[in-house]
């Protein structure tokens, strides 16, 4: 069973400052990497689909960047804002199925 | 356009009763994926089909859930003789292809057995 690991579980930011958070997997069978950010009520919205070693992607103020070889990936926010504030998800694919294989997500809370 | 539909958006049941789920994906996607979310859990992988086709059913629980998809487009997840533990969120994904391409997500349904 492949895990797919998260951290931290949550955060709490204060607007306006930038936050990062971890997504580690395993780095053999490596397809894809993919971000959704879920907020509550909502479908979880897709970011980023990340292929490559040393893929960066930037959409607004968030940015990711993914390593391969050691098997990781960040996620960054920048000047958080409240409408930034839900739970952030990766998920790795192994196959071009696209089977996903997700993380328990990082909870982000930004207060103004 | 529009986005993936899925319905009911809320079913309760009770324990022992058939559920159908039912996913509307984006027109053309060629790809169909379920997933669910029990309580306190991360997101479940259960079906994959590729046109009408079935090629992973892997993450199946167990032979009380079931999966068929027709024309290549609307698809619908049966759960036969529900029990509490099938209390989820059941989501559904489409994508144009599949592994590198975007999963677009429907809302979800939310199924509680009683």
């Amino acid at each position: 069973i492949l895990n797919v690991e998260q951290s931290p579980q949550s955060l709490h930011v204060q607007e306006g400052d930038s936050t990062n958070f971890t997504c580690s997997f395993p780095s053999s069978n490596f397809y894809a990497l993919h971000w959704y950010r879920w907020e509550t009520a909502k479908s979880p919205e897709a970011l980023f689909v990340m292929t490559l070693n040393g893929d960066e992607k930037k959409k607004g103020r968030i940015s990711a960047t993914l390593n391969t070889k050691e098997g990781y990936s960040y996620l960054y926010i920048k000047g958080s804002q409240p409408e930034d504030s839900a739970t952030y998800l990766c998920a790795f694919a192994t196959d071009s199925w696209g089977k996903l294989q997700f993380g328990a997500g990082t909870q982000v809370v930004v207060t103004p | 356009g529009a986005g993936v539909s899925q319905s009911p958006s809320n079913k309760v049941t009770e324990k022992g009763k058939d559920v159908e789920l039912r996913c509307d994906p984006i027109s053309g996607h060629t790809a169909l994926y379920w997933y669910r979310q029990s309580l306190g859990q991360g997101l479940e992988f259960l079906i994959y089909f590729q046109g009408n086709s079935a090629p992973d059913k892997s993450g199946l629980p167990s032979d009380r859930f079931s999966a068929e998809r027709t024309g290549g487009s609307v698809s619908t997840l049966t759960i036969q003789r529900t029990q509490q533990e099938d209390s989820a969120v059941y989501l559904c994904a489409s994508s144009s292809a599949s592994g590198r391409y975007t999963q677009y997500f429907g809302p979800g349904t939310r199924l509680t057995v009683l």
